[in-house]
């Protein structure tokens, strides 16, 4: 799977959108990017993936370049339990597993 | 919404105790993990299983491990011989079709060995 790299952490104010960037330059046509997220020590939440095309579910949107070798991940309206890492992964499916790097601390403060 | 379910929520045990960890995947999902994060550490694959066998295991995923899934409904990670090192939040993930499909995870197993 390709490497992905994200800022260690970012802040960002109750309210306002948060911007999580990711970068995977080398990204193959059959990988997806995908979208996690992990608060505290529970287990890694789904938020959302995509091919090619932006895509937007009720927890977030992800936009990803056309050349596909960097993508941001858009909470519309941060809140406080939004506190947590994000991570950003590159994946086919083809080998079944998921590689979690160190991902991004998003805190939302008041 | 269906949801992957672990039991229990936390395990203490002795050294060398054997330990087994439930879960209960997603109806109807198909393709079955384990992972392991050691406090502080990143997310870990040890193995995925599918079709009543192993696809794939890590390193970490030695001799002293073993997945079964005893019925049509739990997925089971039993460790023979505890170590101290295997103190860790365990997470088990079920997923549906390959190929673009996503990978819901539970909420996991705090393990702690003394």
């Amino acid at each position: 799977d390709a490497k992905t790299t994200q800022p260690t952490s970012m802040d960002c104010a109750e309210g306002r959108a948060a911007n999580l960037p990711c970068n995977h330059s080398t990204i193959s046509g059959n990988e997806y990017v995908y979208w996690y997220r992990q608060i505290h020590s529970q287990g890694p939440q789904y938020i959302i993936h995509g091919l090619k095309n932006n895509e937007t579910n009720e927890m977030a949107s992800l936009i990803i370049t056309e050349d596909r070798k960097s993508s941001t991940l858009i909470l519309p309206h941060a809140t406080l339990r939004d506190t947590a890492v994000y991570y950003c992964i590159v994946w086919s499916g083809s080998n079944y597993k998921l590689t979690f790097g160190k991902g991004t601390l998003l805190t939302v403060n008041p | 919404e269906p949801e992957v379910t672990q039991t229990p929520s936390h395990q203490v045990t002795q050294m060398g105790q054997e330990v087994i960890l439930r879960c209960v995947p997603i109806s109807n999902h198909l393709y079955f993990y384990w992972y392991r994060q050691i406090l502080g550490q990143k997310v870990e694959f040890l193995v995925s299983f599918y079709n009543n066998e192993i696809s794939e295991k890590s390193e970490i995923f030695d001799d002293q491990f073993s997945v079964e899934r005893p019925d049509g409904s739990n997925f089971t990670l039993k460790i023979r011989s505890t170590k101290l090192e295997d103190s860790a939040m365990y997470f088990c993930a079920s997923m549906g079709l390959a190929g673009g499909s996503t990978q819901y995870f539970g909420p996991g197993t705090r393990l702690t060995v003394l």
